[in-house]
């Protein structure tokens, strides 16, 4: 069974970071490229950050290209998200997903003083 | 990377058929044959409805459908049911890794 797990949210500060974290498994998790997307509440899907199977390839929106960095450890099935100067705009659930088959149950990135 | 336009909201009665838009461009929606739709339902994670614009996961009844033309994908539900009432959401490959969604349609069961 495939499983996508996120961790890392929380309460942080205007301009400070944050690091996401998703662990996959059920599937062979290198051979995929795999994707960031966010919800702010209320709103609709926004697609964040995808990176390829072997690491070696990255793409980002627009409203994050600069402050975000997305990663991946194969060795351990997981991918990341460093978030870096972050502001109010950038609260939301974020979603780790396999564009289009899978997807986790989001973790809550909530950005406020 | 502008977002797919979708109708802001679409209702019908139980057993009749809506249909929802997705408009995009010549760079994702008309260009790949990689549009997918979710549904999603208060609180919840997006549920994927339909891939490669018109194949049905296992599990999805075939009261869903989808097709595309040009710069625009629809999705159709047939025989609404209740449980059918939630928010949708198209999204289309658009290049190099990324994608693009739509803005998200409110279907309501009457």
């Amino acid at each position: 069974e495939v499983q996508l797990s996120e961790s890392g949210g929380g309460l942080v500060q205007p301009g400070g970071s944050l690091r996401l974290s998703c662990a996959a498994s059920g599937f062979t998790f290198s051979s995929y490229a795999m994707n960031w997307v966010r919800q702010a509440p209320g709103k609709g899907l926004e697609w964040v950050s995808a990176i390829s199977g072997s690491g070696a390839s990255t793409d980002y929106a627009d409203s994050v290209k600069g402050r975000f960095t997305i990663s991946r450890d194969n060795s351990k099935n997981t991918l990341y998200l460093q978030m870096n100067s972050l502001g109010a705009e950038d609260t939301a659930v974020y979603y780790c997903a396999k564009i289009p088959d899978y997807w986790g149950q989001g973790t809550l990135v909530t950005v406020s003083s | 990377q502008s977002a797919l336009t979708q109708p802001r909201s679409v209702s019908g009665s139980p057993g009749q058929s809506v249909t929802i838009s997705c408009t995009g461009t010549s760079s994702d929606v008309g260009g790949y044959n990689y549009v997918s739709w979710y549904q999603q339902h208060p609180g919840k994670a997006p549920k994927l409805m339909i891939y490669d614009v018109s194949k049905r996961p296992s599990g999805v009844p075939d009261r869903f459908s989808g097709s595309k033309s040009g710069n625009t994908a629809s999705l159709t539900i047939s025989g609404l049911q209740a449980e059918d009432e939630a928010d949708y959401y198209c999204c289309s490959y658009a290049g190099s890794y990324s994608y693009v969604f739509g803005t998200g349609t409110k279907v309501t069961v009457l």
